[in-house]
């Protein structure tokens, strides 16, 4: 079974301060993982996604395989961050089910 | 293009009627997927669509069903409605063949509401 563990469901940091947000991940072979993040009043889309190994508006996120974890930082937060940000598990082989985990609310505070 | 539509925007049934959700997936995709997000949490993988058969199946009951047409097009169908099955529903699409262009784009989903 495929498990996506995101334990805070809210981070509030202030404009300026670093931002991490928490993904842990549970998965018996090699698993594709991703950031998904949602705007107020957009679709949800796609951030970022591990095997890119980029960054993107300024995040980036590193498979820790030892630690099953994929947490998603940014040394310096912006009010435009602030979103739900979703961590997503896709396992490896063809058609295979991408699992979410419940979300993350990330305020920026200015 | 328009990306992912999905039709309707709301909708509102009563318990044991049948719902038929649709979903047009982005130009040049073929794979649809289809998740529940109920009030508060991630979205839910219901199942996944290839070449109009079903490929994966999350957690969901047979009252869940699916249908994909020859112009990629999918559609939700779901009988008996219970309360519990109010939420909002999610079409994905993404091209599996376009190697590491692998990405999944969403719809605005379907609210679908049962009294």
């Amino acid at each position: 079974a495929q498990r996506v563990t995101q334990p805070e469901k809210l981070l509030s940091v202030f404009k300026g301060a670093p931002v991490e947000l928490k993904c842990n991940y549970s998965y018996s072979g090699s698993p594709e993982l991703f950031w998904y993040v949602q705007y107020s009043r957009q679709r949800l889309q796609l951030l970022l996604r591990h095997i890119s190994r980029e960054s993107i508006k300024g995040f980036t996120a590193d498979l820790n395989k030892g630690e099953t974890s994929f947490h998603l930082k940014k040394p310096f937060a912006q009010e435009e961050d602030s979103a739900m940000y979703y961590c997503a598990l896709r396992g490896s082989g063809g058609y295979q089910k991408v699992t979410f985990g419940t979300g993350t609310k990330l305020q920026v505070i200015p | 293009d328009a990306g992912v539509t999905q039709s309707p925007t709301h909708l509102i049934k009563t318990r044991g009627q049948q719902v038929t959700l649709r979903c047009s997936p982005k130009s040049g995709h073929d794979t649809v997927s289809w998740y529940q997000q109920a009030l508060g949490q991630g979205p839910q993988f219901i199942f996944q669509y290839y070449e109009e058969e079903e490929r994966q199946r999350g957690n969901f009951p047979d009252r869940f069903s699916g249908h994909q047409f020859p112009n990629y097009s999918s559609e939700l169908n779901v009988n008996a409605l219970l309360l519990g099955d109010s939420a909002l529903y999610l079409c994905a699409s993404r091209n599996p063949g376009t190697g590491s262009v692998d990405e999944q784009f969403f719809g605005p989903g379907t609210r679908l509401t049962v009294l």
